[in-house]
């Protein structure tokens, strides 16, 4: 799992309820990704992040926010407004988002479930 | 439009047999393709990618993939397959050319009896 740290690993919501997932990552990477993984359907990407102040929508952002205010830190809101939040996510870092052959670096994830 | 399949839900080998992940892809351009392994709970751990070059890639703990374009695959291999080999494999491919996203395919799973 590298230099990236998710927590908290086990998260319980209520309906209604807003959610934050942290990630930090001490690999002084530029670009940061934030992932859903639900049974047999791999991973999809929430948002991901080149760069400081920067952000861009995946393919699932619907109900999700983010903000990239420090390089080291890429945390990841659950909104009332995502209907089926229940899922593992996964918080991701490559070194340059630019150069697309980079790897990503992987977190521990956190476990959401919906009460 | 990018995309992975993986088309075995399951792979299941005996100990100390070669072992084979399929993976085939799809880009509008030259892919990047990467395999990953994840153990139960956990995040994903990098194996190897193809960048260019040589088909025959390395990776760790043993494992190669050899591309393949006139196919569009990315087959994960392993000529002695261990107990401990057993997880959930991930292919992912990103075009060269467009966006920055990777995509992931479905993931195999992949159990190793004694």
């Amino acid at each position: 799992d590298g230099g990236i740290t998710q927590s908290p690993k086990y998260l319980f919501r209520k309906e209604g309820q807003n959610v934050t997932l942290s990630c930090e990552q001490n690999l002084n990477h530029d670009a940061m990704y934030w992932y859903r993984q639900d049974p047999g359907q791999g991973l999809r990407l929430i948002y991901y992040s080149q760069i400081v102040n920067d952000f861009q929508k995946g393919d699932i952002a619907e109900g999700y926010s983010v903000s990239r205010e420090k390089k080291e830190s890429f945390p990841l809101t659950v909104t009332s407004a995502q209907k089926n939040p229940t899922a593992f996510y996964l918080c991701a870092s490559s070194i340059d988002g630019s150069r697309r052959f980079n790897e990503q670096f992987f977190g521990p994830g956190t476990r959401l479930t919906v009460l | 439009a990018q995309s992975v399949a993986q088309p075995e839900d399951q792979v299941n080998v005996a100990e100390g047999n070669p072992l084979t992940v399929k993976c085939t892809y799809s880009v509008s351009g030259n892919p990047y393709l990467f395999w990953y392994v994840q153990y139960p709970n956990r995040g994903l751990q990098f194996l190897l990618k193809y960048i260019t070059g040589d088909n025959l890639v390395k990776g760790s703990y043993g494992f190669e993939a050899e591309f393949n374009k006139s196919q569009t695959s990315f087959h994960l291999k392993k000529p002695s397959a261990l107990v401990s080999d057993s997880a959930l494999y991930f292919c992912a491919v990103r075009d060269r050319a467009n966006d920055y996203k990777l995509s992931f395919g479905a993931g195999t799973t992949v159990t190793v009896r004694a």
